[in-house]
Order: structure tokens, then C-alpha cells, then sequence
């Protein structure tokens, strides 16, 4: 596996389910970011971790709870979603010491919230 | 309120000739910028930047160019080829933040 990895690709939940998605990235880079896409909106950030603290939350509802047990996973724990949450759910990781601005992206999870 | 737009959501051009793609932002504290592009079912690439401090940079068949007194910057893709088409995201930063602010995307597609 090269590049960021994403888990699973495609997801459909009701609104009292609870999932996960995961995200895996194989470029030693220590820094992880979840954004969301919604359509025809901006790519939104909504946590950064880096060297595995958190450093950014941005405005983000407690229905979403992100988790990064090392610098190589990124998880985020959904429960309780609203139809409103249905987007494309972006991974991103970069190398701090170096350019931060270059971000290395998953292909994204696809949520559906019914 | 939006930092950074990409007024044109879709742009039309012809193989061989040249894509322009605008963006304008609002937050004169940011000081780095970036282009990526997004084919469908994958995850955006990182394509070209430009730090405030250049008007131009240059990358093959890419150039970016930033005018800061309009806050405004250009992507330029000369020749353009089929396998450009895709949609195409500005962003910017403040060097030292860990904070990409992303437009809304321009789909660009290039007709053979």
C-alpha cells in the first residue's frame, strides 16, 4: 500500500447508527487531517492531529469524534448522524518539518446518512 | 464568510489551447497558495504553489500567477490536454499554520 489510505469507500447509516472510518497513511508523514466535502461547498477542515495531538477542531459537532492512535491512523467515530452529514469524508497528512502545505489526500469515504 | 472563492464552478476549452482558472481571496494574511486537482473517485493532488513573495511560478505546462493587491490568483495550463480535465481547487494558507482554506472547486474540461 502506498499514498493515504480510506475506509470503507462507500457507507449508507441511519441516523442511530454508529460507525467509523479510518484512514491510513504509508509517507512517515506526522501530521493527519479529516476534512468534508459537501457538494458544491468548499473542502472543509475539521480536525488536524499532529505528532498525534490534536491541534485543530474546527467548529466540529460532538457527533463527530476523531481518534489517532499513531502518526500512521486517523479514525472518525460517527454516531448519531444527521441527513445534513452526508458527504465525501477526506483523509489528508503532511510532514510538518518540511512544507506543511502540501497535503497528500485518501480518495475519500462516501457517507450517506438516511 | 467564504476566504477563498472560485467564482467559475466549470470551464469549456479546446485540446492545445490554454486554461485559465481564477481565484480570489479575502484574508490579506495569508501568504502561501495552492492549486490541486481532483479526478473523480480520488482524493485531490497537490499540483503547484506560490508563496506571496513571487508573482509567478512556473511548473512545465502550469504557472500560477498572484496579484496581492487584487487578491487574486490564476492557474494557466498551456497546452491543454484531455487528461486535464478535472476539477481544480485553490487554497491558501498563513505560512506556520497547519490550515489549508480551500475554494469550491472549478470543473474544467477540455473537448478533443
Amino acid at each position: 500500500e502506498t499514498g493515504v489510505t480510506q475506509t470503507p469507500r462507500h457507507l449508507v447509516m441511519g441516523m442511530t447508527n454508529k460507525k467509523s472510518l479510518k484512514c491510513e497513511q504509508h509517507l512517515g508523514h506526522n501530521a493527519m487531517y479529516w476534512y468534508k466535502q459537501s457538494a458544491k461547498k468548499p473542502l472543509e477542515l475539521m480536525f488536524v492531529y499532529s505528532l498525534e495531538e490534536r491541534v485543530e477542531n474546527n467548529s466540529v459537532p460532538s457527533r463527530f469524534s476523531p481518534e489517532c492512535p499513531n502518526s500512521s491512523h486517523l479514525f472518525l467515530h460517527l454516531h448519531t448522524l444527521q441527513p445534513e452529514d452526508s458527504a465525501l469524508y477526506l483523509c489528508a497528512s503532511s510532514q510538518v518539518a518540511r512544507s506543511v502545505h502540501e497535503q497528500y489526500f485518501g480518495p475519500g469515504t462516501r457517507l450517506t446518512v438516511t | 464568510d467564504q476566504q477563498v472563492k472560485q467564482n467559475s464552478p466549470s470551464l469549456s476549452v479546446q485540446e492545445g489551447r490554454i486554461s485559465i482558472l481564477n481565484c480570489d481571496y479575502t484574508n490579506s494574511m495569508f501568504d502561501y497558495f495552492l492549486w490541486y486537482k481532483k479526478y473523480p473517485a480520488e482524493g485531490p493532488t497537490f499540483l503547484i504553489s506560490i508563496s506571496s513573495i513571487k508573482d509567478k511560478n512556473e511548473d512545465g505546462r502550469f504557472t500560477v500567477f498572484l496579484n496581492k493587491s487584487a487578491k487574486h490568483l490564476s492557474l494557466h495550463i498551456v497546452p491543454s490536454q484531455p487528461g486535464d480535465s478535472a476539477v481544480y481547487f485553490c487554497a491558501a494558507t498563513i505560512q506556520g499554520a497547519q490550515k489549508l482554506v480551500f475554494g469550491q472547486g472549478t470543473r474544467l474540461t477540455i473537448n478533443p
